[in-house]
């Protein structure tokens, strides 16, 4: 089955700075990855997603890249803010099925 | 609106009682899903209906009873649950039951905090 390797598991940044969190995918029939952000004590927010016909995707601050040959992809956080902490999860779901794969999770510190 | 709605936020059970958790979208989605998620862990699938129909049961214990009374709701039934069950449950919602479809998006509730005494 389908499994999601995420790194790192904690990452600490300067406001402004850029973060970056990898995935890694192992089920090439994947085709859809979103990104959740969780903030302490509520539910997963879909931040960004991006689909396999794609390479890049751009939301503002946020930005997605996959690479479909090396099974992986990426979200970058540009200038970074203290609203920015949270824990990020990547995700993978391949055609037919139900069930969205997620990473291990990196928690994320930007530091005033 | 991608607002899907969980009562309660906070619930404590003895382990003989009988609870029940629920779940309400009013954005038309056919899809619904339970996911349970621990402390400092991703969440895991337990349940999925699509068209207020049963669709996949992730080999969940019998003492987690999902049900859906119709399209916009989703209860997730509890009984003699063990300690270890305390977790963060989350509901959530998709407009097609392909979640992986073109355009379609997992929209996840706030949770409920369950806590087993």
């Amino acid at each position: 089955g389908e499994n999601v390797e995420q790194h790192p598991s904690t990452l600490s940044v300067q406001e402004g700075d850029s973060a970056v969190i990898k995935c890694t995918y192992s089920d090439s029939a994947s085709n859809y990855f979103p990104w959740y952000k969780q903030e302490l004590g509520k539910g997963p927010q879909l931040i960004i997603d991006i689909r396999s016909n794609v390479g890049e995707k751009k939301d503002q601050r946020i930005a997605v890249t996959l690479n479909k040959t090396a099974k992986h992809f990426s979200l970058h956080i540009t200038e970074t803010q203290p609203e920015d902490s949270a824990v990020y999860f990547c995700a993978a779901i391949r055609d037919s099925s139900y069930k969205l794969i997620f990473g291990s999770g990196t928690r994320l510190l930007v530091r005033p | 609106d991608t607002e899907v709605t969980q009562t309660p936020k906070h619930l404590v059970m003895g382990m003989t009682n009988k609870k029940s958790l629920k779940c309400e979208q009013h954005m038309g989605h056919r899809a619904m899903y339970w996911y349970k998620q621990k402390a400092k862990k991703p969440p895991e699938l337990m349940f999925v209906y699509s068209y207020e129909k049963l669709s996949i049961n992730e080999s969940v214990p019998s003492r987690f009873s999902p049900e859906c009374p119709n399209s916009s709701l989703l209860n997730l039934h509890l009984h003699a649950l063990q300690p270890e069950d305390s977790a963060l449950y989350l509901c959530a919602s998709s407009q097609s039951v392909l979640p992986w479809a073109p355009g379609n998006t997992i929209y996840f509730g706030e949770g409920s905090w369950l806590t087993v005494v």
